[in-house]
């Protein structure tokens, strides 16, 4: 069974220009997450979804970031315009449903220069 | 205000004994806990979880224990191999809605051979 699929795995961008991020989850899982790991730190969740609904988005930047889950399956984020400071690693996560354990992607890099 | 702690940023261990990584939790709902490895440049992979109404779950060379009293658990890899020197992350959840992963910031474990 294919696991949780990102890509890309590395993105350079200049500041102020625009970026997505996309995750195809685990076939059937309902559940898909959105986090963000800094150097040194644990994953921060951004937003979680429960099928094609955003349920979660407390600690999404809603400026410059946006997500959306097309059909409940495959889910893009998007930074516009990009800082120096999004420069960090996006993990999409999945899984069955709330508290079972979550399944991640390998991420994607995001340099800002 | 970090919900999830764990204070010891990296551990040093002879191949063959006991790693012990501890975590630490201040939020009094948390009633799910899990544990997830980490290579470079991968995704956090899931380990072993265990919920509130048990005080220890293993796995083969893995058991993690919890004292909800204390607000702590503890993950113990016997016999350690070099192949587990990884970051690992402790992760718990809490009743209710939001449910959502809150992380750690890691503890980074070198086995030696």
């Amino acid at each position: 069974e294919a696991g949780v699929v990102q890509s890309p795995r590395y993105k350079i961008i200049e500041k102020k220009q625009p970026v997505a991020f996309w995750c195809n989850p685990i076939s059937g899982h309902n559940t898909l997450y959105w986090y963000l790991q800094n150097l040194g730190q644990g994953p921060e969740l951004l937003i979680r979804y429960e099928n094609e609904e955003a349920v979660d988005d407390s600690q999404l930047p809603k400026d410059r970031f946006s997500a959306e889950r097309l059909k409940g399956v495959d889910s893009t984020l998007k930074i516009q315009p990009a800082e120096l400071g999004d420069s960090a690693v996006y993990l999409c996560a999945s899984s069955f449903g709330l508290r079972t354990e979550a399944f991640f992607g390998q991420g994607t890099r995001l340099t800002v220069v | 205000d970090q919900q999830v702690k764990q204070n010891s940023p990296s551990l040093s261990v002879q191949e063959g004994r006991i790693s012990i990584l501890n975590c630490d939790y201040t939020n009094s709902m948390f009633d799910y806990f899990l544990w997830y490895k980490k290579y470079p440049a991968e995704g956090p992979t899931f380990l072993i979880s265990i919920s509130s109404i048990k005080d220890k779950n293993e796995d083969g060379r893995f058991t993690v224990f919890l004292n909800k009293s204390a607000k702590h658990l503890s993950l113990h890899i016997v016999p350690s191999q070099p192949g587990d020197s990884a970051v690992y992350f402790c992760a718990a959840s809490a009743r209710g809605s939001q449910g959502n992963l809150i992380f750690g910031k890691g503890t980074k474990l070198s086995v030696k051979p």
